[in-house]
């Protein structure tokens, strides 16, 4: 299957700082991508929809100016965490389905580890 | 809105048992199921998927069928292997394959040999 990377996979980061996911699909476009929010033992919650030369869409409860979503390219999305406090600490996925595909699938990230200290 | 409610785990089975993860969901019109699996490390992989009532889908020996009446998607596997350890997450989606999706909590699977 076609392959989405995120980088980093771990981050560290003292409370206050920002902190930026990359989001990126090696082997297809993508014109919208999915990110996700995973408490420990708890299931993926959709945050946001990122679209391509657009603004994101965000769900309800989430803040975006908190949680910044660029969609510059094809093939890569960010999501920046602003001010981070320890509450963020999460695990990040992101998904999307390739161009022209949607009907069809959607391809996962590995996922970004945040730890907020 | 939509939710899925999967069967709380961690399930631990011996090999060649047979499996069953229990899956219901409440949605509004006809979503697409899916299973997906999240083996360590890795990224989740789609397992099997339904786009109406009544399909099953399969892969890798595991089935599930989209129960209408029951809003139920229970995956199934006649012998499991130690291969088959992982995170199973139950989903739906209201549009198509390759749109948002709602999850389950996730169930983790331990098979020992």
């Amino acid at each position: 299957g076609a392959v989405v990377s995120q980088h980093p996979s771990w981050v560290i980061c003292k409370s206050g700082t920002s902190v930026k996911i990359e989001c990126r699909s090696l082997d297809f476009q993508a014109t919208t991508m999915f990110w996700y929010r995973q408490f420990p033992k708890q299931s993926l919650m959709l945050m946001a929809t990122s679209n391509e030369g657009s603004k994101a869409t965000y769900e309800q409860g989430v803040e975006k100016d908190k949680f910044l979503i660029n969609h510059a390219s094809l093939t890569l999305s960010t999501l920046t965490v602003t001010s981070a406090h320890p509450e963020d600490s999460s695990f990040y996925i992101c998904s999307g389905p390739p161009a022209g595909r949607v009907q069809e699938t959607q391809y996962f990230g590995p996922g970004t580890r945040l730890l907020v200290l | 809105g939509d939710s899925v409610t999967q069967m709380e785990g961690p399930v631990t089975l011996s090999e060649e048992a047979f499996l069953t993860i229990n899956c219901t969901y409440t949605a509004t019109g006809y979503p697409s199921l899916f299973w997906y699996v999240q083996y360590p490390g890795e990224g989740l992989q789609l397992l099997l998927k339904a786009t109406k009532a009544d399909d099953k889908g399969s892969n890798k020996g595991f089935e599930a069928t989209y129960r209408k009446e029951t809003t139920s998607f229970h995956l199934e596997k006649g012998s499991v292997q130690v291969s088959d350890s992982a995170v199973y997450f139950c989903a739906l989606s209201p549009f198509a394959s390759g749109s948002r999706l709602t999850f389950g909590e996730g169930t983790q699977l331990t098979v020992n040999p």
